[in-house]
């Protein structure tokens, strides 16, 4: 089955610092999105990204953060000057148009990132 | 707006049991879809089952069901003969047709008892 691959699996940084996050969506998805997770909490919702554009962000979506999608295969997350409490699993995932009959979120295993 | 509610932070179930997680969400689009995740400790989203709001019947996938009661606006997830490996984080979602964003709720652990 097609998978969403992200890398690296696990990215220490210090506070201050930017880093960035890749995915590889799946080849035939439309929509992009990012996702984090604050150790043993929910799975929050980041941005969605559709036709090269933001297509929504939730209020954690910030100045500091940008998505890139900077040629036909990966989607990035940029994050600029790094706060302690970046610290999460990002998760990126891609779906299929909406409205189509399987328009689940196919996720990827995720990007542990620590800031020290 | 729209709201996903998880009420259950944790449940142990004995091995073979049927086990019912509850989901309750908040939407005043007539059109959504409403969906169930697992995530073992390894950390990955597994995508178990999806109905959407106008499926006249609920969804099934193997040992998954969705009791979907539509005016109640609930979307319980029926795990029926637990294993061992069911032993992970369940997490509800909803997505609103007028949005491309699936939000998630603050998600059930649930624990197999051999």
């Amino acid at each position: 089955e097609p998978e969403v691959t992200q890398t690296p699996s696990h990215q220490v940084t210090q506070m201050g610092q930017e880093v960035i996050l890749r995915c590889v969506p799946i080849s035939n998805h439309l929509y992009f999105y990012w996702y984090r997770q604050i150790l043993g909490q929910k799975v929050e919702f980041l941005v969605s990204f559709y036709n090269n554009e933001i297509s929504e962000k939730s209020e954690i979506f910030d100045d500091q953060f940008s998505v890139e999608r900077p040629d036909g295969s990966n989607f990035t997350l940029k994050i600029r000057s790094t706060k302690l409490e970046d610290s999460a699993m990002y998760f990126c995932a891609s779906s299929l148009p909406l409205g189509t009959d399987n328009e689940k979120l196919f996720f990827g295993s995720g990007t542990q990132l620590s800031v020290l | 707006a729209q709201k996903i509610t998880q009420t259950q932070p944790g449940m142990f179930v004995q091995e073979k049991e049927a086990v019912t997680l509850d989901c309750t969400y908040d939407t005043s689009d007539p059109s959504y879809g409403l969906f169930w995740y697992k995530q073992p400790s390894s950390g990955e989203m597994i995508f178990l089952i999806y109905q959407g709001s106008y499926d006249q019947q609920n969804a099934t996938e193997g040992r998954y069901s969705l009791n979907f009661q539509k005016a109640r606006k609930s979307a319980n997830l029926v795990i029926s003969a637990s294993q061992l490996g069911d032993s992970a984080m369940y997490f509800c979602a909803m997505r609103r047709s007028s949005a491309s964003k699936i939000i998630f709720g603050s998600g059930t652990r649930l624990s197999i008892r051999p």
